[in-house]
């Protein structure tokens, strides 16, 4: 069954930091992958998306991601963080036909900035 | 900030009480979902609609949940009789179509059942 996992349930890092949270899916084919962050009291916000090709991908906020297909992962990562930036963090994975455009999502990763 | 438009943002009913949410999707958006977000961060696709049509839902949406899209109208999810365990944030997204993947969601509709 496809599934993601979100190893980490809470990262603190220092404030301008870097940061690296992960995401390991289970699919057997290429899969869409999203990034979603949710700020308190907030829906979900889209950071960024993979569905093919380069598997550096950039997103809003200076957040990129990197795709491997041969370990199955999906870890979002920034340079710099900011204290901004705390949040509970998604990964979530979908993919074409028959699944009705439904995201599968991992448990979420809160972040925690420390000054 | 969302386009997708959820009303109420908070809502509190005691047990056996109806309870109804609304959602706007963004414009031009056919696509409709419904899922529940609990305390633990774990999501439950409910529902979802492509224009007036339901695709697919979960057996306790059929069983416990109304849910519907009408044309020129706020799309809703209602539940019939609440149990403590619907407390949770219920958030609607929309979509261009089925296969794009990408889902916008709004800021959700928080329920809490005493």
């Amino acid at each position: 069954a496809q599934s993601v996992t979100q190893p980490d349930a809470r990262v603190t890092v220092s404030e301008g930091a870097s940061l690296q949270l992960r995401c390991k899916y289970s699919y057997s084919a290429t899969p869409y992958l999203f990034w979603y962050v949710q700020y308190p009291r907030q829906g979900l916000q889209l950071l960024l998306k993979y569905y093919s090709g380069d598997p550096v991908v950039q997103g809003v906020n200076s957040f990129e991601a990197e795709f491997s297909k041969s370990n199955s992962s999906f870890h979002l990562q920034k340079a710099s963080v900011h204290w901004s930036d705390s949040a509970v963090y998604f990964c979530a994975l979908s993919w074409v036909n028959y699944n009705q455009g439904k995201l599968i999502f991992g448990q979420g990763t809160k972040l925690s900035i420390k000054p | 900030n969302s386009k997708v438009i959820q009303t109420p943002r908070y809502l509190v009913k005691g047990q056996g009480q109806k309870a109804k949410m609304r959602c706007i999707p963004e414009k031009g958006h056919p696509v409709v979902f419904w899922y529940q977000q609990n305390k633990n961060n774990e999501f439950k696709f409910l529902i979802n609609f492509q224009n007036q049509e339901v695709l697919q839902q979960i057996d306790m949406t059929e069983k416990r949940f109304s849910a519907e899209c009408p044309s020129n109208s706020p799309c809703s999810l209602e539940i019939q009789s609440s149990e403590a365990g619907d407390s949770a944030l219920y958030l609607c997204a929309s979509s261009l179509g089925v296969n794009t993947g990408q889902l916008y969601f709004g800021e959700g509709s928080k329920l809490t059942v005493l």
